[in-house]
């Protein structure tokens, strides 16, 4: 299996900062042959079901604000909440659809500092 | 706009089956895989596994001996079933959709509370 490390578990930031949550992969999630990263972030609130944010590493799912973005490949992979707003809090998690099992993050849950 | 809905007991007995059904609503059934993930209280996320209305199975090798997903589509329906649970197997069951082009999750059930206890 892929095993996908996130950092930090948790993580406080004032509103209107930067967020930063890492993710790691056990093994590279790059597919050759399309130049396509196999990685996916979702948002879950609490009682809700998570909602995927980004794919394809760095591509923006329709309707979530652009203050949310992605990059990384390979190995390693960063979301970046440029301006937290009150209704980021929530916990974050990666996901490679890279190979089966897919396999998803141990999650960084986000407060207001 | 897809809309999955989670269905089934929320109390199954040690050693028995759970048994949950996903109703999809505003799509086609048809073109897609759709998986099953659990969620046990707290902590973080697992795929059990997913399935194509053609029949194709994709099953987590870690609940494989243990798991069995159909469809049906003229129900647009899926289904999960779990044998010889225990308390390890309780956990919020979510459905959802594996997108097209790539096996990340575009829509999801709002979750059902399955609790394994006699």
């Amino acid at each position: 299996d892929i095993v996908m490390t996130q950092s930090p578990d948790s993580l406080a930031v004032s509103l209107g900062e930067r967020a930063t949550i890492s993710c790691k992969s056990s093994q590279s999630v790059l597919y050759s042959s399309n130049d396509k990263n196999f990685l996916a972030w979702y948002q879950q609130k609490p009682g809700q079901p998570p909602k995927v944010l980004i794919y394809w590493a760095s591509t923006r799912e329709f309707g979530v604000p652009d203050r949310f973005s992605g990059s990384g490949s390979g190995t390693d992979f960063t979301l970046t909440i440029s301006s937290l707003q009150a209704e980021d809090v929530a916990v974050y998690y990666c996901q490679q659809y890279y190979d089966t099992p897919y396999t998803f993050g141990q999650g960084t849950k986000l407060e207001i500092k | 706009q897809v809309q999955l809905q989670e269905s089934g007991p929320g109390l199954v007995k040690p050693s028995e089956t759970l048994s949950l059904t996903c109703t999809v609503s505003g799509g086609s059934i048809s073109d897609n895989y759709w998986s099953w993930i659990r969620q046990p209280a707290g902590k973080g996320l697992e795929w059990i596994g997913h399935i194509f209305p053609g029949g194709s199975t994709n099953y987590n090798p870690s609940l494989k001996s243990r798991v069995t997903m159909s469809v049906d589509t003229s129900k647009t329906q899926f289904s999960l079933k779990l044998n010889s649970v225990t308390a390890a197997d309780t956990a919020i069951y979510y459905c959802a959709r594996d997108h097209n082009t790539g096996r990340y999750f575009d829509f999801w059930g709002q979750g059902t509370l399955v609790t394994v206890a006699s």
